[in-house]
């Protein structure tokens, strides 16, 4: 039973577009993330955010941005992307803040960078 | 920073057969303990979790830790086809993190 709703499934750009993903959840948590998938399966947390709020906010390039307009909503936006931007973005959530909460993923968006 | 490992990197077991599936840690004030399971193109799934040293079994799965030994593991009674997929561990500290290991990717032979 899918709970968190991620658009697109698959998105191909060039260097240097922009692009933004969009993840919605339907459980009710206050809790969202994003993380990134690489080709090696290696999930790697970029951002986390608590009813709107920026909770963890990895090392990631500054052209990427996360934007949450409510604890429902959390969409992904990167400015310029490059080639080694490609991978999976998968987007979570879960009840109550802290690496002890189960995590709900999305299906993913795959993007590929030519 | 937390550094988790998995092995084997890839397993291929047949049908029936218990699989056993590794992981390490290197923060020892490590608290929280996870498996998730990936199938193809699908979404991370929370498999179990533990807190304490020792076992806990779900049905065919079962976690083991040793957190003097940094280690913990899954292990899967009567393998079934529809187990194949990338097996990843997750461990927490204190604070917002949830740190994945490298994946274990698990064929189940009919």
């Amino acid at each position: 039973e899918t709970a968190v709703f991620q658009t697109p499934n698959y998105h191909v750009t060039q260097v240097g577009n922009e692009v933004s993903f969009n993840c919605k959840q339907t459980l009710g948590h206050d809790t969202m993330y994003w993380y990134k998938q690489d080709s090696k399966k290696l999930l790697k947390i970029m951002f986390s955010y608590n009813n709107k709020q920026l909770i963890v906010n990895e090392t990631v390039p500054r052209r990427f941005s996360p934007q949450s307009s409510d604890k429902a909503h959390l969409n992904l936006r990167i400015k310029s992307v490059e080639p080694e931007d490609s991978a999976v973005y998968l987007c979570a959530s879960s009840q109550g803040l802290g690496g002890q909460n189960t995590l709900y993923f999305g299906a993913g968006t795959r993007l590929s960078v030519l | 920073q937390q550094k988790v490992q998995q092995s084997p990197e890839s397993l291929i077991v047949p049908e029936g057969a218990m699989t056993s599936l590794n992981c390490t840690f290197s923060d020892s004030a490590s608290q929280y303990f996870a498996w998730y399971r990936q199938h193809s193109g699908k979404a991370p799934k929370a498999l179990m979790s533990i807190f304490s040293n020792g076992e806990k079994e779900e049905g065919r799965f079962t976690i083991h830790l040793n957190k003097a030994s940094l280690h913990f593991s899954l292990h899967i009674r009567d393998s079934q086809p529809s187990d194949s997929a990338l097996y990843l561990c997750a461990v927490s500290a204190m604070g917002y993190k949830l740190t994945f290991g490298t994946g274990t990717s698990l064929l189940v032979d009919p």
